[in-house]
């Protein structure tokens, strides 16, 4: 069974930093893109960042390029997005989720159970 | 970036309508669409993909269809667990864009 399970979400104040983890199972980690897709409150789903099965590409939506840092672990079956300089407008349930193993890179098929980051003084 | 609009946003429905969801893009995106299904407090689930394919396990009264700029989901025969928040996603190019959501709640 495919499984994706977030931790490290939290408060942190504005300007601060938080790494959040996904941890995956049930499929073979290397062969997949994978995703970070974030839902603010009360509003729509929104995607931060993906990063390729070897991590050799990766991409992010504008509003975070500079401040986020995805990275993955093929020998943990891990991956991480680091936030640094994080804004209030960063406040959202972040998801990990699974991309497709080739040109299907955006079709996300699995997700975790999400993860809430909320930034506030 | 491409703009994914949907409509309508809301809409209400009874048990057993036939319901229809429209999402146009700001170019074409050829049949890199996607649906979700998100639920109350939940994640999002993957139920269409490349337009028209249905994803293992969904059943059958979902379908998609469209290409180029516009597409279409439909719920042939409203059940009780449909009741939710559809999503419409282009894959298109990165970054990877979402509709801003339909919310289909009980008439």
């Amino acid at each position: 069974e495919v499984q994706l399970v977030e931790s490290g979400g939290g408060l942190v104040q504005p300007g601060g930093s938080l790494r959040l983890s996904c941890a995956a199972s049930g499929f073979t980690f290397s062969s997949y893109w994978m995703n970070w897709v974030r839902q603010a409150p009360g509003k729509g789903l929104e995607w931060v960042a993906n990063i390729k099965q070897d991590g050799s590409e990766k991409d992010y939506v504008d509003s975070v390029k500079g401040r986020f840092t995805i990275s993955r672990d093929n020998v943990k079956n891990s991956l991480f997005l680091q936030m640094n300089s994080l804004r209030a407008e960063d406040t959202a349930v972040y998801y990990c989720a699974r991309g497709g193993s080739g040109f299907s890179y955006g079709k996300l098929d699995y997700w975790g159970q999400g993860k809430l980051v909320t930034v506030s003084s | 970036d491409i703009q994914m609009t949907q409509s309508p946003s809301s809409l209400s429905a009874s048990l057993g309508d036939r319901v229809n969801i429209t999402c146009r893009a700001s170019q074409s995106i050829s049949s890199y669409l996607n649906w979700y299904q998100q639920k109350p407090g939940k994640a999002p689930k993957l139920l269409i993909y490349a337009a028209s394919s249905l994803q293992g396990g969904v059943p059958s009264r979902f379908s998609g269809g469209g290409s180029g700029t516009d597409f279409s989901l439909t719920i042939s025969s409203l059940q009780p667990e449909d009741f939710a928040t559809y999503y419409c996603q282009q894959t298109y190019n990165t970054p990877l864009t979402f509709g801003g959501g339909t919310k289909v709640a009980i008439k």
